[in-house]
């Protein structure tokens, strides 16, 4: 069974200053995606970030990037100039066919900015 | 558009009774996914109804069972609560099961926040 480790619980960073959240994976598939949540007290998920696995180029969304080692099964986030507003409890999560098409999630990292 | 709707935002039940939570996907969504959000373990996957059909259920007992309607919305029933049931419910919903992979994601509600006393 697919697994997500995030060794993370808690977080900080000053604003304006960058932060790299980690998340491993056990995985015995080659074709999968990753996925990296946001979860701000509103509860509403909201998708960060994705990486299919078979790209070798690392994705990359505005201040948010992923540092993807697939022989490593890990896959980080790193956020750029943070803001007061990516205070949130992130999630690292994977998907596949072979996980029977579910996202399992890590049990995520609470993220706090410091002004 | 409206995003996905989840009914109600809070409920409270006491031990042994049993609870209805509901989903309304988005608009042309046929995929329905529920997690249970339980503090400190993250979120568990419990159902996934496609096409009015459930491909998939977690590892969960048999009281947490649900459905899924004609127009795709979705309920999750959970029969003879018990404390640990206690926990956020969050649906999510994609256009069909390839919404993850296609590109085109899936989008979660709100939750249902479910407190059992």
């Amino acid at each position: 069974a697919q697994t997500v480790t995030q060794s993370q619980p808690e977080m900080s960073v000053q604003e304006a200053e960058t932060v790299t959240l980690s998340c491993t994976y056990d995985t015995s598939e080659s074709d999968y995606y990753l996925f990296w949540y946001k979860q701000p007290p509103s509860r509403q998920m909201i998708l960060v970030i994705r990486q299919e696995a078979y790209k070798q180029q690392n994705a990359t969304e505005n201040r948010f990037s992923v540092n993807f080692q697939k022989a490593a099964k890990s896959f980080s986030l790193k956020i750029s100039d943070s803001q007061l507003g990516d205070a949130a409890m992130y999630f690292c999560a994977y998907y596949s066919g072979g996980s029977n098409y579910k996202l399992t999630f890590g049990k995520g990292t609470l993220l706090t900015v410091n002004p | 558009e409206a995003g996905v709707t989840q009914s109600p935002t809070h409920l409270i039940k006491t031990r042994g009774q049993q609870a209805t939570l509901r989903c309304s996907p988005i608009s042309g969504h046929t995929s329905v996914y529920w997690y249970q959000q339980a503090l400190g373990l993250g979120l568990q996957f419990l159902l996934w109804y496609d096409e009015g059909e459930e491909r998939n259920r977690g590892n969960f007992p048999p009281r947490f069972s649900g459905r899924q309607f004609p127009n795709y919305s979705s309920e999750l029933n959970v029969n003879a609560l018990e404390l640990e049931d206690s926990a956020l419910y969050l649906c999510a919903s994609s256009l069909s099961w390839t919404g993850w992979i296609s590109g085109t994601e899936a989008f979660f509600g709100q939750g249902t926040r479910l407190t059992v006393v």
